[in-house]
């Protein structure tokens, strides 16, 4: 059976430190993957999508960076991390089902 | 921008009764429709699913509807139970591979 798993659980980041999340999927090849952010209390935002290794698709413009360096590995990546970048963040695999996603356990950031 | 909405952030239900979430959306293009649930500290999980052509659609203990003309949608529960708790999101799809999310009901079940 498939599986997806993200680390670290959970990190506490400075202000301007840089950032590297790590999903990774099993059970499955050739997968399209997401990134989200989950704000507290909100709703979530697609980040980065990828059809395949080296593929990335931006949502939105902000200092985040993706990258798929193998075909079960998604990275997430940020270069100076604002305190905005704080939330819950969500690596998924697009299932067979139209609009199903799997969704991994997330890593909750926090930057002070 | 096209968005997808709830009407109640929180919901609290009596266990054994039935529930209902709502959710407005505003993207014609939309034909696709997905209901899931996010307990605390986990990632999302799908319910249920609903497309365009149909109105109504039932899994086990949950029915979604689809309401085309005022861009409706809504999950029920039936007979609620304590393992209900969590956030629900709906989320809207179209042709693209993208989906929509709403920003989230918390329904909370009452002993």
């Amino acid at each position: 059976s498939q599986t997806i798993h993200q680390w670290p659980a959970t990190l506490v980041q400075p202000v301007g430190s840089p950032l590297s999340l790590e999903c990774t999927v099993e059970g499955t090849s050739n997968p399209n993957l997401y990134w989200y952010r989950q704000a507290a209390g909100r709703g979530l935002q697609l980040l980065f999508y990828s059809v395949g290794i080296g593929q990335i698709s931006s949502e939105v413009p902000q200092n985040l960076s993706a990258s798929r360096p193998q075909d079960r590995q998604f990275i997430l990546s940020s270069k100076k991390l604002l305190l905005s970048d704080s939330g819950f963040y969500l690596c998924a695999w697009k299932g067979d089902r139209r609009g199903e996603q799997f969704f991994g356990p997330g890593t909750r950031l926090t930057v002070l | 921008g096209e968005s997808v909405g709830l009407h109640l952030p929180t919901l609290s239900v009596q266990e054994g009764d039935n529930s209902i979430i709502n959710c407005a959306y505003s993207n014609s293009a939309s034909d696709y429709f997905i209901w899931y649930k996010q307990e605390s500290g986990k990632g999302p999980q799908f319910i249920i699913d609903i497309r365009s052509n149909m109105d109504k659609r039932q899994g086990q203990r949950v029915t979604v509807l689809l309401n085309k003309t005022v861009k409706h949608l809504s999950l029920q529960i039936a007979a609620t139970q304590p393992g209900d708790s969590a956030v629900y999101f709906c989320a809207e799809g179209d042709s693209s591979y993208k989906l929509i999310f709403g920003s989230g009901t918390r329904l909370l079940v009452r002993p």
